[in-house]
């Protein structure tokens, strides 16, 4: 079974909207992180988020938050107010407790922001 | 400098040959992780290093390929008599230790090419 899905191939929005970019994601392990992370066409994996299992509240990391919903299993990145700068792969991620060997990813959702 | 460095950023090589791949992590980072994206891709998990103990290999995908770390700094990937499907970016990341809210930082790549 997929442990991150990232149900979203490709999305478009236009300059200065804001756009989420789902995930959902599996685990029995009650400690866990997810992570997400932005991949330019110039190939480096860049760290923009994180989210905690046990946290309250949101993160946020300037125009980045994610929506946090434990129950559903899903943790989506928002990006606020897009700037052309922000077409890039999108890749969400989790660490588990039990497992934290390893990041486990999703298959990404490329972003492209149009003026 | 302050990143995860690795060399070469690309390399083009015969099919047959052998190649290393090489990583410097993070100054302090006792963690360090190995991935691999093939085109188009998500990351898949090769190898992982916490400090003295012994590796996780889990992710190798086969025993051509193989991994040290010395002196819990720099690490090696080595993949014997290449083939094809060995084509792919190779990425190292480095964490501060291997608690599961830690976020793993991500060099900027080897793209491996076999002819």
């Amino acid at each position: 079974a997929q442990k991150i899905t990232q149900t979203q191939p490709g999305m478009f929005v236009q300059e200065k909207e804001a756009v989420t970019l789902d995930c959902t994601y599996d685990t029995s392990d009650p400690s866990y992180g997810l992570f997400w992370y932005k991949q330019p066409s110039s190939g480096e994996m860049i760290f923009l988020i994180y989210q905690g299992s046990y946290d309250q509240q949101n993160a946020t990391e300037g125009r980045y938050s994610l929506n946090f919903q434990k129950a559903r299993k899903s943790a989506n990145l928002v990006i606020s107010a897009s700037q052309l700068g922000d077409s890039a792969m999108y890749f969400c991620a989790m660490r588990e407790a039990g497992n934290t060997d390893k990041l486990i990813f999703g298959t990404g959702t490329r972003l492209q922001v149009f003026p | 400098g302050a990143g995860v460095s690795q060399s070469p950023s690309n390399k083009v090589t015969e099919k047959g040959k052998d190649v290393e791949l090489r990583c410097d992590p993070i100054s302090g980072h006792t963690a360090l992780y190995w991935y691999r994206q093939s085109l188009g891709q998500g990351l898949e998990f090769l190898i992982y290093f916490q400090g003295n103990s012994a590796p996780d290999k889990s992710g190798l995908p086969s025993d051509r390929f193989s991994a040290e770390r010395t002196g819990g700094s720099v690490s090696t990937l080595t993949i014997q008599r290449t083939q094809q499907e060995d084509s792919a970016v190779y990425l190292c990341a480095s964490s501060r230790d291997r608690g599961w809210n830690q976020p793993q930082h991500f060099g900027d790549g080897t793209r491996l090419s076999i002819l």
